[in-house]
């Protein structure tokens, strides 16, 4: 089965530095990668997927990840971050061919004025 | 356009008790989710339906958990009897479907569920 690890628990930022929100997964075959985020009472929301093609994906609110096949990586990424960003920040994973959506444990992501 | 709705928003129940969550997806969405999402943790699929079929439910407690989608529209989780570690917030989502497992989610608000 396929898995994914978010090996920062918590981010922290200034307002207005670039952000990287690290992560790493596992499955066989083709991955198809997603970012969601999940703002204070609010649900989960879709930010950008990788499926094929080109490894920089862009995505909602000015993120973008890049997919890095031979470390198996996912990372988001903001060239400037807004302290409205601040929120929980989900890695999902699933196989081309399977239904079983992975997600990690989240990364809590925190820019400061 | 409507997102997925969800009821009831919270939920308190006494061990042993059962308890049943309601979904209605995005309208023209063949594919409805479950998952269970446990403080401090990611979300885990319970179960994936593809119209009113189930696509997915290894990950469903299938002694105490059951789901059903009639119809291909909405659908029900319900638990019986619920255990202390069944707390959780029970999130659903949609997506376009149609055997295309890229497609992104459409998630509801979740329903929290309390057992004491």
């Amino acid at each position: 089965a396929q898995s994914v690890a978010q090996p920062e628990d918590q981010v922290n930022v200034a307002e207005g530095n670039p952000l990287t929100v690290k992560c790493t997964y596992s499955v066989s075959g083709n991955p198809y990668l997603f970012w969601y985020v999940q703002y204070p009472n609010r649900g989960l929301q879709f930010l950008l997927k990788y499926i094929t093609g080109d490894n920089l994906v862009k995505g909602s609110y000015g993120f973008e990840a890049e997919f890095n096949k031979s470390q198996t990586s996912f990372h988001l990424k903001k060239p400037s971050a807004l302290v409205s960003d601040s929120a929980l920040y989900f890695c999902a994973v699933r196989d081309s061919s399977g239904n079983d959506m992975r997600f990690g444990a989240g990364t809590r992501l925190t820019v400061k004025p | 356009e409507a997102g997925v709705a969800q009821s009831p928003r919270y939920k308190i129940i006494e061990k042993r008790q059962s308890v049943a969550f309601w979904c209605n997806p995005i309208s023209g969405h063949a594919t409805l989710y479950w998952y269970q999402q446990i403080l401090g943790q990611g979300p885990k699929l319970l179960i994936q339906f593809q119209n009113n079929g189930v696509v997915d439910d290894s990950q469903l407690p299938k002694d105490r958990f059951s789901a059903e989608r009639l119809k291909g529209v909405d659908s029900t989780l319900k638990i019986q009897p619920a255990k202390l570690e069944d707390s959780a917030v029970y999130l659903c989502a949609s997506s376009l479907g149609g055997g295309f497992s890229y497609n992104e989610q459409f998630f509801g608000p979740g329903t929290r569920l309390t057992v004491l």
